[in-house]
């Protein structure tokens, strides 16, 4: 099946800090979603983005399928966007599943 | 609008008991999924559903866990019998058709003793 990584799997931030996510994978895709998990397990939908770049706040996502990567911005982070962050991919062929790497571990200190 | 409802919230049994979740999906929502999420690791999709029919279950442990979504709203998801690695946290996500968007309900999380 396909595989995903992401890295680094675990952030430390300084409140204010920029930080920048990745997550690679091992074939083509056709959906590609970001979730935040908070410390209290409620996941989050951040961003779907199979190609391109959107932005929402201070967060923005970039998807180079080509290059089978994407990444993740944080800017000016804050407390609340400690958790983990999960990229989640499925395959470009028929009705495959989401598959989710394993997290990136950020937690934004004051 | 109302988000994904799931319940309950906390479950523990012993080992060998049987135990069922509930999940109420986003209003008007076509797909559901059943995840199983181990401490440290990313969800794992257990069985998505496609209004009432099955589109992908190939990772459900047939021989111990069956779900079904009767009328193409709600879900249950069972567990008969439990084993200790059945211990996890089982997330239910709704979208609106398949290949969009998921939205997660909070869970539920299991201890098997």
């Amino acid at each position: 099946g396909i595989q995903v990584e992401q890295s680094p799997p675990d952030l430390i931030l300084q409140e204010g800090a920029n930080s920048t996510l990745r997550c690679n994978f091992s074939d083509s895709v056709n959906n590609l979603q970001w979730f935040h998990q908070n410390p209290w397990g409620q996941l989050i939908n951040l961003f779907y983005i199979p190609s391109g770049t959107k932005q929402n706040g201070r967060l923005s996502a970039t998807t180079v399928a080509t290059e089978r990567y994407s990444l993740l911005y944080i800017s000016s982070s804050q407390t609340t966007d400690s958790g983990v962050y999960f990229c989640a991919v499925a395959r470009n062929s028929g009705n495959t599943p989401l598959v989710f790497g394993k997290g990136t571990r950020l937690s934004v200190i004051a | 609008e109302a988000g994904v409802a799931q319940s309950p919230r906390y479950k523990i049994i012993e080992k060998r008991q049987s135990v069922a979740f509930w999940c109420n999906p986003i209003s008007g929502h076509a797909t559901l999924y059943w995840y199983q999420q181990i401490l440290g690791q990313g969800p794992k999709l257990l069985i998505q559903f496609q209004n009432n029919g099955v589109v992908d279950d190939s990772q459900l442990p047939k021989d111990r866990f069956s779900a079904e979504r009767l009328k193409g709203v709600d879900s249950t998801l069972k567990i008969q019998p439990a084993k200790l690695e059945d211990s996890a946290v089982y997330l239910c996500a709704s979208s609106l058709e398949a290949r969009v968007t998921q939205y997660f309900g909070p869970g539920t999380r299991l201890l098997v003793l």
